[in-house]
């Protein structure tokens, strides 16, 4: 069973506009959660984190926020560029496994942004 | 500062042939990791290690296996090639496990 979910596999906006990307969680049990960007033919990068306890995490122009009572997380690109093209990934690191660093991935969103 | 390196980038192997994934780090990380990316799927853990001499298994290590003797290598071994493991594998490893990972750029393989 898929515990962490990106249900839309695309989104396309216009250059300039809000790119909002969303990912839903099955259970409590994730104390971390992380979001990835992945070009073609690249491994995926590390873009932005928030912990469990917070509910919003501010880096330049991306800003995630985590609603716990709705299970759910989601990344706010703004304003979104032609680069920020790619497959986004979000994953949720499950409680206890701060000495592993195991995370669990949702299946990924590929964002087209259009100049 | 090459960060992780994968080799080879593509492979394509028939069925039971057996092959070794390589990958290596440069940053001193005691964690290191191996994912594997299916079409439409999210990243599967296969198996990973928190220090050398330590490995232990992930989601989906059956068909593999792993070694960690060094702090800087940690290969994957398929063992008896099947079409299910056609996927793209990716080696990951991170400083102390809490914070976000460095990914190495994969190795796409395809069994036939």
């Amino acid at each position: 069973d898929q515990q962490v979910k990106q249900n839309s596999p695309s989104l396309s906006v216009q250059e300039g506009r809000i790119s909002i990307l969303n990912c839903d969680y099955t259970n409590s049990m994730f104390d971390y959660f992380l979001w990835y960007k992945k070009y073609p033919a690249e491994g995926p990068t590390f873009l932005i984190s928030i912990s469990s306890i917070k509910d919003k995490n501010e880096d330049g122009r991306f800003t995630v926020f985590l609603n716990k009572s709705a299970k759910h997380l989601s990344l706010h690109i703004v304003p979104s560029q032609p680069g920020d093209s790619a497959v986004y990934f979000c994953a949720a690191r499950p409680h206890g496994s701060s000495n592993t660093g195991k995370l669990i991935f949702g299946q990924g969103t590929t964002l087209q942004v259009k100049p | 500062n090459a960060g992780v390196t994968q080799t080879p980038k593509f492979r394509i192997l028939k069925i039971g042939q057996s092959m070794t994934l390589q990958c290596a780090q440069d940053m001193n990380h005691n964690y290191m990791y191996w994912y594997r990316q299916d079409p439409g799927m999210g990243l599967k853990l296969i198996y990973y290690s928190v220090g050398a001499g330590i490995t232990d298994k992930g989601e989906v290590p059956n068909g593999y296996n792993v070694s960690r003797s060094t702090t800087e290598d940690f290969p994957l071994r398929l063992e008896l090639a099947a079409p299910s493991q056609t996927s793209v594998y990716f080696c990951a490893s991170s400083y102390d496990g809490h914070y976000g990972y460095t990914f190495g750029s994969g190795t796409r393989l395809t069994v036939v």
